[in-house]
């Protein structure tokens, strides 16, 4: 299958700072990415949906300002959260598919990145 | 919002049985996708199962749906330890706007204990 490296895997912040979180499709183009969000022992929730060139769609109750989603290539996007805050720790995970060509098929996910606002 | 909801939401076996899952949704979709994550890594997709599909296999999966009951069940057969993970079913739908747009049941976590 395809491969999404997500990256970093951990990082820890001091609060008021942004951290930015990498997703790349390594061995597709990806026309559309996605980014959840899940907390210990609960479902993944979709945060947002980039698409390559344009802006994100965000779903309902994500700051959008808190959130930056950049999708400016068919290889990367990346999710910055902005002035972070202790209840912004939480495990971020990224898909990413292909509509031209895998209409049809399964996302494929990066490994997520753990991040925790001390 | 949640599209899936799973029971159960634990499931604890013994090695060598068999491991059923199920996942019921509420709208449209295009396919269902069921993926297993380990404990704080990233999503494994497992398997895929179209809407005009009934059921499906992949070495001890077996998938089936049913599309008038808006449900879906996952089965492991022969359980192994290695097994223990959490198991996501997916729902796959076009949404307005254009695109698909996959969402996640609430997961069963299933313990395969030796």
């Amino acid at each position: 299958g395809a491969v999404v490296s997500q990256h970093p895997s951990r990082v820890i912040c001091k609060s008021g700072t942004s951290v930015k979180i990498e997703c790349r499709s390594l061995d597709f183009q990806a026309t559309t990415m996605f980014w959840y969000r899940q907390f210990p022992k609960q479902s993944l929730m979709l945060m947002a949906t980039s698409n390559e060139g344009s802006k994100a769609t965000y779903e309902q109750g994500v700051e959008k300002d808190k959130f930056l989603i950049n999708h400016a290539s068919l290889t990367l996007s990346t999710l910055t959260v902005t002035s972070a805050h202790p209840e912004d720790s939480s495990f971020y995970i990224c898909s990413a598919r292909d509509y031209r060509t895998r209409l049809n098929t399964e996302a494929f996910f990066g490994q997520g990145t753990r991040l925790t606002v001390v | 919002s949640q599209q899936g909801e799973e029971d159960p939401q634990a499931l604890s076996i013994q090695e060598g049985e068999n491991a059923t899952m199920n996942c019921s949704y509420k709208t449209s979709i295009n396919n269902l996708q069921w993926y297993r994550q380990n404990s704080g890594r990233g999503l494994v997709h497992l398997i895929l199962i179209r809407s005009n599909e009934r059921e499906k296999h992949s070495g001890r999966l077996r998938v089936t749906l049913d599309t008038s009951k808006k449900s879906s069940s996952l089965l492991i057969t022969a359980s192994r330890a290695a097994d223990t993970a959490s198991y996501f079913c997916a729902t796959d739908a076009w949404v307005t706007g254009g695109g698909n747009k996959l969402t996640f049941g609430t997961g069963t976590q299933l313990k395969v204990e030796l």
